[in-house]
């Protein structure tokens, strides 16, 4: 069965305090791999896609990374604008190329 | 430039009641998704179309029925709602779903049913 698991659930940071979240996935056959940010009483909004094993992308303070088997989302000097949930999705092929979705990491970024 | 377009923002029904939430996206997209979002779980699929006129069931169809008469609305019907539905439901569209094609979200209909 595809899945994708996201940790921490819960990260609290001061600002300027650098960490990542992960995101590891099983899957039969990774097409893709998404990041979007959630904030609160809103819908997901896209920032990343990466396709292959050593690809990074980056926008300002996030940067995503991706191996074989998981992503990282790198938060540089965070700020409190930084703070959001971080959902990681993956596409899988099987027919119908659908998107499997983690539970999110919720980002709190203090001043 | 609206994207995905979601009404009603919030509703609260009954058990039993029936209500249509409607999907508008003004991208030109062929695909469009309705998913519902539960505390503790992931995005989960509930029904996706391939282009107007076309709908097929996604990952948890039980007790939703969709529509695509035209290209830029997908409408999720519930006939007879239940507690279990209680959730919050997003739509997204997107051009296809080769490498490349990204899913756009609307805001959410956040529904109760009582």
């Amino acid at each position: 069965e595809d899945q994708v698991t996201q940790s921490p659930e819960a990260l609290r940071l001061q600002e300027g305090e650098s960490s990542s979240l992960n995101c590891s996935y099983t899957v039969s056959g990774l097409r893709g791999l998404f990041w979007y940010r959630q904030d609160p009483g809103k819908g997901p909004e896209f920032l990343f896609t990466l396709y292959s094993a050593g690809e990074e992308k980056e926008k300002e303070r996030l940067k995503a990374t991706l191996t074989k088997k998981e992503s990282f989302l790198h938060i540089t000097a965070p700020k409190p604008e930084d703070s959001a949930t971080y959902l990681c999705a993956v596409q899988v092929n099987t027919g119908f190329q659908k998107l499997v979705f983690g539970t999110g990491t919720r980002l709190l970024v203090s001043p | 430039n609206a994207g995905v377009t979601q009404t009603p923002k919030f509703r609260v029904l009954k058990t039993g009641q029936s209500m249509t939430l409607l999907c508008a996206q003004d991208m030109n997209h062929e695909y469009m998704y309705w998913y519902r979002q539960d505390p503790g779980m992931g995005l989960r699929l509930i029904h996706y179309s391939v282009g107007e006129g076309t709908t097929a069931k996604g990952e948890v169809p039980d007790g939703y029925n969709v529509s695509r008469l035209k290209k830029q609305n997908f409408l999720l019907g519930l006939e007879s709602a239940a507690p279990s539905q209680t959730s919050v439901y997003f739509c997204a569209s997107s051009r296809g779903t080769g490498l490349g094609n990204i899913q756009y979200f609307g805001a959410g209909t956040r529904l109760s049913v009582l």
